[in-house]
């Protein structure tokens, strides 16, 4: 199957500070990629779907200054988290869909998740 | 809202046995996909089965069937022949209108 990365799949950072996360498709082209994030014992909520070349779509409630999406080409989108505060300390899960083929049926692949504890 | 409900948070099955959960989801398009995914301790996400709302016949992936019944939306996943590995969190979803939505998942726990 379609493998996604993210990287990194931990991080600590202090308060005030950005931090960047990476999600890459490995071996086929991600036309489009979403955001989600799960507080513990949760489900996944959508913050934002990102399509290569255009601007992301935030879902109600999500800051979009907050929450800086780049998806600038289709294998890489990055979600920064600017001036983190404890409360967005969260384990952020990125997923790409590709296009064509098997991949247009709705199946998103999923990458490895990363927690972010902000101090 | 389209949501996906998952009203089971926990279930436990004895190891060898057979366990359902159950998923109901409301959606206003006509065209969408369902699935159920598995995310053990590693937070992974594991894709079990998907199931084409178009299709009746209902999916089947070794240890892993759905009942697919479209007119009530609802969604259940049987695994049969329960193991120890089985035991994870399970989120239903449903992809439509190029959005996957997650129901609020049930942790699966195996009885040895």
């Amino acid at each position: 199957g379609a493998v996604v990365s993210q990287h990194p799949s931990w991080v600590i950072c202090k308060s005030g500070t950005s931090v960047k996360i990476e999600c890459r498709s490995l071996d086929f082209q991600a036309t489009t990629m979403f955001w989600y994030r799960q507080f513990p014992k949760q489900s996944l909520m959508l913050m934002a779907t990102s399509n290569e070349g255009s601007k992301a779509t935030y879902e109600q409630g999500v800051e979009k200054d907050k929450f800086l999406i780049n998806h600038a080409s289709l294998t890489l989108s990055t979600l920064t988290v600017t001036s983190a505060h404890p409360e967005d300390s969260s384990f952020y899960i990125c997923s790409a869909r590709g296009t064509g083929g098997p991949l247009n049926t709705g199946e998103l692949f999923f990458g490895e998740g990363s927690r972010l504890t902000v101090l | 809202a389209q949501t996906v409900t998952q009203s089971q948070p926990e279930m436990s099955v004895q190891e060898a046995e057979t366990v359902t959960l159950s998923c109901t989801y409301d959606t206003s398009e006509s065209d969408y996909y369902l699935f159920w995914y598995k995310q053990p301790p590693s937070r992974q996400m594991i894709l079990v089965i998907r199931q084409e709302a178009y299709k009746q016949q209902n999916a089947t992936e070794n240890r892993f069937s759905v009942n697919f019944q479209k007119a009530a939306k609802s969604f259940s996943l049987k695994i049969s022949d329960s193991q120890l590995g089985d035991a994870a969190m399970y989120f239903c979803a449903r992809w439509a209108g190029n959005m996957l939505t997650f129901g609020g998942g049930t942790r699966l726990m195996v009885k040895p």
